[in-house]
């Protein structure tokens, strides 16, 4: 089926490890973005893409990397985790700057605990 | 500067009576709102959105909103809740940015449970 694919779904990590979350789409979408969900706080943007080596940070980019080589993949890396990382990530992908007609399509996420 | 705020963090409904969640939004222009629902681990999915097309928007399963500029409100509203309408859902302001990405503000979600 088209849509996002993240893996892996969940992951423990010890503090000072690094990782790197990937996120792929089949959907020939421009713009791409990864957000972090926390309890009460909604979704947070951690960097976007808007094309094929183009990236940019987003509201909480401080920790995290990412590269776009690709159209179709767009990972996530954490360069050392810290247990404020501890998080659902959420990658997502859309036809235009706005999410287009059909909004920003999501992958299931990820679930990371930093220990 | 934007925000949203979902009035309720939890709305709990019978099966078969009305659901409305409530959104409040501030913006400095004029925005694209979306409502998206959360089902238990999974990703979020788009219900509705406004884009000054019409005030009223009709979305997936039932669910509609309408845009009350004069209110800076977009609620979300069914007529009869269903079990499988438990979930989260947030409210969501889109505006035009100087960047090249529309700056995209999530509400802190209100989680919805119906009882049977």
């Amino acid at each position: 089926n088209a849509g996002v694919t993240q893996t892996p779904k969940f992951q423990v990590l010890k503090t000072g490890q690094s990782m790197t979350l990937q996120c792929a789409q089949d959907m020939n979408h421009e713009y791409m973005s990864w957000y972090r969900q926390d309890p009460g706080m909604g979704l947070r943007l951690i960097h976007y893409s808007v094309g094929a080596g183009i990236t940019d940070q987003g509201e909480v980019p401080n920790g995290y990397n990412v590269s776009r080589s690709t159209t179709e993949d767009f990972p996530l890396r954490l360069l050392s985790a810290a247990p404020s990382q501890t998080s659902v990530y959420f990658c997502a992908s859309s036809q235009s700057r706005d999410g287009g007609f059909f909004g920003y399509t999501f992958g299931s996420g990820t679930r990371l605990t930093v220990v | 500067a934007q925000s949203v705020t979902q009035l309720d963090s939890h709305v709990s409904v019978s099966e078969g009576t009305p659901v409305l969640l409530r959104c409040n939004y501030s913006s400095s222009y004029s925005p694209s709102l979306f409502w998206y629902v959360q089902h238990p681990n999974k990703g979020l999915q788009l219900l509705l959105k406004y884009t000054s097309a019409a005030t009223l928007v009709k979305g997936i399963n039932g669910f509609e909103a309408e845009f009350k500029k004069s209110e800076t409100s977009f609620h979300l509203t069914k007529p009869s809740a269903h079990m499988s309408d438990a979930a989260e859902y947030f409210c969501v302001v889109s505006e035009m940015a100087e960047t090249s990405y529309d700056k995209v503000i999530f509400g802190p979600g209100t989680s919805l449970s119906v009882i049977p």
